[in-house]
């Protein structure tokens, strides 16, 4: 199986700031890496496939970027929403395979 | 609008077999461009890849999971169906169906709610 490991596990920021989620595929997985974000007791939603494409409706502050083993999230102006969880998940090869997840919190 | 709901029973006695229901509305299961995909997450943790169906093709299972769960589908219903058989307080965990797209670098674009299933005496 490919393993998928983000860091940090945890982050904080505040509203307004820049961050940035990083994901690493314990082989290539050329750009087939996708993002996730998930609030509590809600189902994951995507965010960016193919390690850089928006998804249909996700707000422009997100963007994504990487290829091969290495990929960011980044979240430009934070906004009170975006404090959730985010995964990525590689869909290079089966299984399909998710990070640990990154939870984002509130400063 | 592609919309996907989880149904069956919340709580399952250890040993029994779990079965879970994706009802989905707003697209075809029968349709040649998607796979319909089972995820769990147990409380707190990470989500975990459990199967896929392609309903002309194929299933694929997770090979930590394979020898107890079987994905099937229901066309006449647009229903698609997990069993995981033998199961133990380690199942426990929130079940979700998505669709993911028939395609390299594919997606999981649709999600249900998802429902928690319990296992417990």
């Amino acid at each position: 199986d490919i393993q998928m490991t983000q860091s940090p596990s945890s982050l904080s920021a505040s509203i307004g700031d820049r961050v940035t989620i990083t994901c690493r595929a314990s082989q290539s997985i050329s750009d087939y890496l996708t993002w996730y974000q998930q609030k509590p007791r809600k189902a994951p939603e995507i965010l960016i496939y193919t390690a850089s494409s928006l998804q249909s409706g996700v707000p422009s502050r997100f963007s994504g970027s990487g290829s091969g083993t290495d990929f960011t999230l980044t979240i430009s102006n934070l906004q009170p929403e975006d404090f959730a969880t985010y995964y990525c998940q590689q869909s290079h090869s089966l299984p399909r395979t998710f990070g640990q997840g990154t939870k984002l919190e509130i400063k | 609008q592609v919309q996907l709901q989880e149904s069956g029973p919340g709580l399952v006695k250890p040993s029994e077999t779990l079965s879970l229901t994706c009802t989905v509305s707003g697209g075809s299961i029968s349709s040649g461009n998607y796979f319909w995909t089972w995820i769990r997450q147990p409380a707190g943790k990470g989500l975990e890849w459990i199967g896929r169906l392609h309903i002309r093709e194929r299933t694929d299972y997770n090979p930590s999971l394979k020898s107890r769960v079987t994905i099937s589908g229901d066309t006449s219903k647009n229903q698609f169906s997990l069993k995981l058989s033998s199961v133990t307080a380690a199942d426990t965990a929130v079940y979700y169906c998505a669709r993911d797209g028939y395609h390299s670098g594919s997606y999981l674009d649709y999600w249900g709610q998802g429902t928690l299933v319990t296992v417990s005496s």
